[in-house]
């Protein structure tokens, strides 16, 4: 059992270049978000996925777009990077049932743009 | 709007002497209630959880908070902290209503000295 993996660890832009960053669990969970985590700003929501076939957008959704591509795979794409998407990005997964809200994190991706 | 403060930064403490980090959160009811760690370089890892019920709750690696009410406070304690504790600690809350998303404090790291 894998939990939460994330793909890749590190990557470095220029700024204007695009690029997915890829997560996928094998725990069977429904839902699945996407953070990102700033020196002195704890984690922000980006986007979410309640579940198969849907997203919504969190506290941060701007220059940001994600595709559910199943259960188990969620990607995060950055049409455009910019200097201010640098950042630790963490995909979680989980479920919705009464008492189970606990979110299982991924590794991370360090991302910079220069 | 919902929000959760950490108002410690950084803490440090001797090996063996106890620990309290505080979290204060801000909802019109009572929230789940969550602490995670974060060792460097890795992931988040829960810690434990309030759902309801008993206010005084046990984790893993010895850890455990206690909500209270009155105070909209879920501090982390633990009576003895080892060299291994290093690390962030972050506190969450979900409404208990609705979809689940967590908000996040903005995180303690804890240094602990020889």
């Amino acid at each position: 059992n894998a939990g939460v993996t994330q793909t890749p660890k590190f990557q470095v832009l220029k700024t204007g270049q695009s690029m997915t960053l890829q997560c996928a669990q094998d725990m069977n969970h429904n839902s699945m978000y996407w953070y990102r985590q700033d020196p002195g700003m704890g984690l922000r929501l980006i986007y979410y996925s309640a579940s198969e076939g849907t997203t919504d957008k969190g506290e941060v959704p701007n220059g940001y777009n994600v595709s559910r591509l199943n259960k188990r795979e969620f990607s995060l794409r950055l049409e455009s990077a910019a200097p201010s998407q640098t950042s630790v990005y963490f995909c979680a997964s989980s479920e919705q049932r009464q008492s189970t809200y606990e979110q299982y994190f991924g590794p991370g991706t360090r991302l910079t743009v220069t | 709007a919902q929000s959760v403060t950490q108002p410690d930064i950084h803490i440090t403490v001797s090996e063996g002497a106890s620990l309290e980090l505080r979290c204060n959160y801000s909802y019109g009811a009572t929230p789940y209630l969550f602490w995670y760690v974060q060792s460097p370089g890795q992931g988040l890892q829960l810690l434990l959880k309030y759902f309801s019920g008993d206010t005084l709750v046990q984790g893993i690696k010895g850890f455990e908070a206690e909500f209270k009410r009155s105070q909209s406070s879920f501090n982390l304690r633990k009576p003895s902290v080892h060299w291994s504790d290093a690390a962030e600690y972050f506190c969450a809350v979900a409404l208990n209503t609705g979809f689940q998303k967590l908000v996040f404090g903005t995180g303690t790291r804890l240094l602990v000295s020889p």
